[in-house]
C-alpha cells in the first residue's frame, strides 16, 4: 500500500529565516505530487504540483518554491519567510496517468512564523 | 462569488442522528466530486468520490450530486462521536495530472455522546 510522509510535523521559525519542508511517498512510482497550504477559514490553496522529476508548476506567485529531486520526494522551500507564510502545509499524491482528482494527503506540517 | 461555498458550521448533533453536509458551486463544468474528512491537526482523508450526478453509498455514508442545482451533499447515518471532524468538499472539471481540485472551506461537525 502507498504511504506519504511529511516532516517536520511542526515548525516555529522567525521572519526572514529559510524554510525547507519535505514530503516522500512510498509504494508507488512516478506519482503526481502536490503542495497545499491550509489557512483557517480559507480552505486548501494549491501552491505547486509536479508530474515528474524536475517538473514543477506554480499556482500562486509568492516567496515559496518547490523542487522534486527524486521521483518520490517533493520539497517546499523559502529563502526568507514572511508572517503570512504561517499555516498548515499539506503534501498530496495521485496515481500517475490516473485521475488527478483522487488525491491522497500526508499528515501535514504546521508552520508558525513569528 | 467563490467557486465552492460550504457552511463552516459548527454543526452539533447528538449521537445516532442523521447528518447532512452540503456544498454549492458555480462552475457548471465540474464533473468530479469528493468529500474529505479532516481530524484536528491531521491531513484530509478521502471519504467519497463521485463522478457526475447521482448517489453513492459506502457504509454509513451517502454522497449525492445534483448537477442541475449545482449542489452536493454528504449524509452520515447513525452518527458517532468518532465522526467529529471537519468535512471538506472538493470538485474538479476533469481528471488528469494537471487537474486542480477546488475545495470548500470545510464544515466542522461535532457529534455529542
Amino acid at each position: 500500500s502507498q504511504t506519504i510522509h511529511q516532516w517536520p510535523a511542526t515548525l516555529v521559525q522567525p521572519v526572514g529565516s529559510p524554510l525547507s519542508l519535505e514530503c516522500t511517498v512510498e509504494g508507488t512510482s512516478n506519482p503526481n505530487l502536490y503542495w497545499y497550504r491550509q489557512a483557517a477559514g480559507r480552505g486548501l490553496q494549491l501552491l505547486f504540483y509536479s508530474v515528474g522529476i524536475g517538473q514543477i508548476s506554480s499556482e500562486v506567485p509568492q516567496n515559496l518554491s518547490a523542487s522534486r529531486p527524486q521521483d518520490r520526494q517533493f520539497i517546499l522551500s523559502s529563502k526568507k519567510l514572511l508572517l503570512s507564510d504561517s499555516g498548515f502545509y499539506l503534501c498530496a499524491w495521485s496515481s500517475p496517468g490516473g485521475r488527478g482528482d483522487t488525491q491522497y494527503f500526508g499528515p501535514g506540517t504546521r508552520l508558525t512564523v513569528l | 462569488q467563490k467557486e465552492v461555498e460550504q457552511d463552516p458550521g459548527p454543526l452539533s448533533v447528538p449521537e445516532g442522528a442523521i447528518v447532512s453536509l452540503n456544498c454549492t458551486y458555480s462552475n457548471s463544468a465540474f464533473q468530479y466530486f469528493m468529500w474529505y474528512r479532516q481530524y484536528s491537526r491531521k491531513g484530509p482523508e478521502l471519504l467519497m468520490y463521485t463522478y457526475s450526478s447521482g448517489n453513492k453509498e459506502d457504509g454509513r455514508f451517502t454522497a449525492q450530486v445534483d448537477k442541475s442545482s449545482k449542489y452536493i451533499s454528504l449524509f452520515i447515518r447513525d452518527s458517532q462521536p468518532s465522526d467529529s471532524a471537519t468535512y471538506l468538499c472538493a470538485m474538479s472539471p476533469y481528471g488528469g495530472a494537471t487537474n486542480k481540485l477546488i475545495f470548500g472551506t470545510g464544515t466542522l461537525l461535532a457529534v455529542q455522546p
